[in-house]
């Protein structure tokens, strides 16, 4: 029962353009987000994170998007740069439980941006 | 400073075989935790260690899995009799604090292939 999911595994843009990266999540219980990038050969790397009481968190060019009625999540790259390219994961975390340190991870988005 | 470190990078093991992998976390850092990639998959929760408390272990898949933390910082993980389902990339992760909302910082992971 997968209770992070990223439905798509990949996506191409355009230097330049914006690239969305979305995330569903299915545990009512979760209120901290994550996203974290992955280049090959190297391990997950922290990007931006939002909590449930946001709607939105903006750092430079990444901001995320939180509904928490639809129970989804989005991450906006505006512009999006060739170096962005990397694989974009979604996590989440139930900060109120006794096991919050825990993440739950989607599979993942591969981001193409082509120059 | 240094990151977290993992070793080997590459493993390659016959079935059935036992297997060690290490992880040097930060400096520092009080929470260490495992993780496992399976081809596709997101990253799967395996094992966490805070402190001098006792380890939460919910994620192990097997009895064959096991780690343990020397001294509050290095950290091996044993796979006893592996099958070829064990390949994957096992990733440690530490972070200051063991809560939801401290950042985990990942090491590169080791590439485990069970011939």
């Amino acid at each position: 029962d997968q209770q992070v999911k990223q439905n798509s595994p990949s996506l191409s843009v355009q230097e330049g353009r914006i690239s969305i990266l979305n995330c569903d999540y299915t545990n009512s219980m979760f209120d901290y987000f994550l996203w974290y990038k992955k280049y090959p050969a190297e391990g997950p790397t922290f990007l931006i994170s939002i909590s449930s009481i946001k709607d939105k968190n903006e750092d430079g060019r990444f901001t995320v998007f939180l509904n928490k009625s639809a129970k989804h999540l989005s991450l906006h790259i505006v512009p999006s740069q060739p170096g962005d390219s990397a694989v974009y994961f979604c996590a989440a975390s139930a900060r109120f439980f006794r096991s919050n340190y825990k993440l739950t991870f989607g599979k993942g988005t591969l981001l193409t941006v082509n120059p | 400073g240094a990151g977290v470190s993992q070793s080997p990078s590459n493993k390659v093991t016959e079935k059935g075989k036992d297997v060690e992998l290490r992880c040097d976390p930060i400096s520092g850092h009080t929470a260490l935790y495992w993780y496992r990639q399976s081809l596709g998959q997101g990253l799967e929760f395996l094992i966490y260690f805070q402190g001098n408390s006792a380890p939460d272990k919910s994620g192990l898949p097997s009895d064959r899995f096991s780690a343990e933390r020397t001294g509050g910082s290095v950290s091996t993980l044993t796979i006893q009799r592996t099958q070829q389902e064990d390949s994957a990339v096992y990733l440690c992760a530490s972070s200051f604090t063991g809560t939801g909302t401290s950042e985990q910082y990942f090491g590169p992971g080791t590439r485990l292939t069970v011939t």
